[in-house]
């Protein structure tokens, strides 16, 4: 398997742009996870998904962020309108099961100017 | 309010000493406890999981131990290499919400040869 799968790699828009980051999981895996990085804040927990449903959305900032997984191989952020406190990197990470590790993705930089 | 803390956003040790991190959490009663490494540019990259019942967990040159009672992970890397540079990160469940990993901030690791 090639691992979790993100794209794009880097994304730069303007201010009030829709931005779709995509993510592909470890076939198999049950658990997805997207996660927010900054300096300031580190990792953060957006949302998490258990078998194509979202389980936990509490750390979604605001109605501007939104994400889907319509099957198990496929997931989708989106922010509308961005905004530039979303830049950041994002990361994608999926799991075989709960109690076992998380594989992550090599990330997507987004950056709103 | 929840919270996991490592112990300092940077450290610097010589090549060949032991280096110590630490994680303390507060208000979580986690299932377990997991370390990342985490490299410049990259998704962080899993190293060791320990469970609320086990004290000791070991990994070649890697040792985590977990206490419950002071609600602290200890990760330790022997005969440290310049090799072992990098952010280090500590994540748990929280026990409640199934599945729900959340990370701590990282603790930026300088080995110097």
């Amino acid at each position: 398997d090639a691992g979790v799968i993100q794209s794009p790699r880097h994304e730069v828009t303007e201010m009030g742009q829709e931005v779709t980051l995509r993510c592909k999981p470890i076939s198999g895996h049950d658990y997805l996870f997207w996660y927010r990085q900054t300096m300031m804040r580190g990792l953060e927990l957006l949302i998490y998904f258990n078998n194509n449903v979202p389980i936990d959305d509490s750390g979604m900032p605001e109605d501007r962020f939104s994400a889907k997984m319509p099957n198990a191989s496929f997931s989708t952020l989106k922010i509308q309108p961005s905004e530039p406190r979303d830049s950041a990197v994002y990361f994608c990470a999926s799991s075989p099961g709960r109690n076992t590790e998380a594989f992550f993705g090599q990330g997507t930089r987004l950056t709103v100017v | 309010s929840q919270k996991i803390e490592q112990n300092s956003e940077a450290l610097n040790i010589q090549e060949g000493k032991t280096a110590t991190l630490t994680c303390n959490y507060t208000n979580y009663s986690p299932a377990y406890l997991q370390w990342y490494r985490q490299d410049p540019g990259r998704g962080p990259v899993f190293l060791l999981l320990i469970r609320e019942n086990e004290k000791e967990k070991r990994k070649e040159r890697l040792k985590v131990t977990f206490d419950t009672t002071l609600k602290q992970s200890l990760f330790h890397i022997t005969a440290s290499q310049p090799a072992d540079s990098a952010t280090y990160l500590c994540a748990l469940d929280e026990g409640t919400s199934y599945g729900k990993l959340t990370f701590g901030q990282g603790t930026i690791l300088t080995v110097h040869p």
